[in-house]
């Protein structure tokens, strides 16, 4: 199966610790997206990129947030010092281009618990 | 911008009975429409979407789902539900040059009993 793969699946780290996520589109997809999803609600966008362009970021995307996609391959989404808040499901997802209509594929996401 | 309402956060049905989930939209140009299923502690897995054309889409598992531009709705139905259904099941919609965008609702929880 060449899914979207994600790593790791569950991370617990301490408050004010940073963690880094890594996210494998398909292969030849050149649209790669991050998502946020918490506990009783729908996944909300958080930043895509075209290639290894990010075009968008969401202003849910704080400044302890930052995403990578260098060589328009795999991509990181790492965030600094962790507050309780960002304790959440971090979903990736990438489809072949940006055609409205195109369908979006997302990985199993990765949880995150800050205590 | 555009929004999705999903109406009723649980629905619960019988196994062998109708199941109907909905989902309107606002949007200020024609969207396109999607609808995603999440089992537990997994990823979003695409059912069904509708871009141009028919207006009745057919997607996995016996789900179909009609979008009804008067009505701003793109409801899900399954003519009779089985115990595997049982998920979270997500709308969502992208607009034309939006980037392939997804919005999503809030989602409904279904619950197929014996």
């Amino acid at each position: 199966d060449t899914g979207v793969s994600q790593d790791p699946r569950h991370k617990i780290t301490k408050r004010g610790q940073n963690v880094t996520f890594r996210c494998d589109p398909i292969s030849e997809h050149n649209r790669l997206y991050w998502y946020r999803q918490t506990l009783g609600q729908g996944p909300e966008f958080l930043t895509y990129f075209q290639n290894e362009a990010q075009l968008e970021k969401s202003r849910l995307l704080s400044d302890r947030f930052s995403a990578e996609r260098p060589k328009g391959s795999f991509s990181t989404l790492e965030i600094q010092r962790t507050e309780q808040g960002d304790s959440a499901m971090y979903l990736c997802a990438s489809s072949p281009d940006g055609f409205s209509g195109n369908t979006i594929y997302f990985g199993e996401g990765s949880w995150l618990t800050v205590v | 911008a555009q929004s999705v309402t999903q109406l009723g956060s649980h629905v619960s049905v019988s196994e062998g009975a109708l199941v109907l989930l909905r989902c309107n939209y606002s949007s200020s140009v024609p969207p396109y429409l999607f609808w995603y299923v999440q089992y537990p502690n997994q990823g979003l897995q695409l059912l069904l979407k509708y871009t141009t054309g028919a207006t009745l889409v057919k997607g996995i598992n016996g789900f179909e789902a009609e979008f009804k531009k008067s009505e701003t709705s793109f409801h899900l139905t399954k003519p009779s539900a089985h115990m595997s259904d049982a998920a979270e099941y997500f709308c969502a919609v992208s607009l034309t040059g939006g980037g392939n965008k997804l919005t999503f609702g809030t989602g409904t929880q279904l619950k197929v009993e014996l």
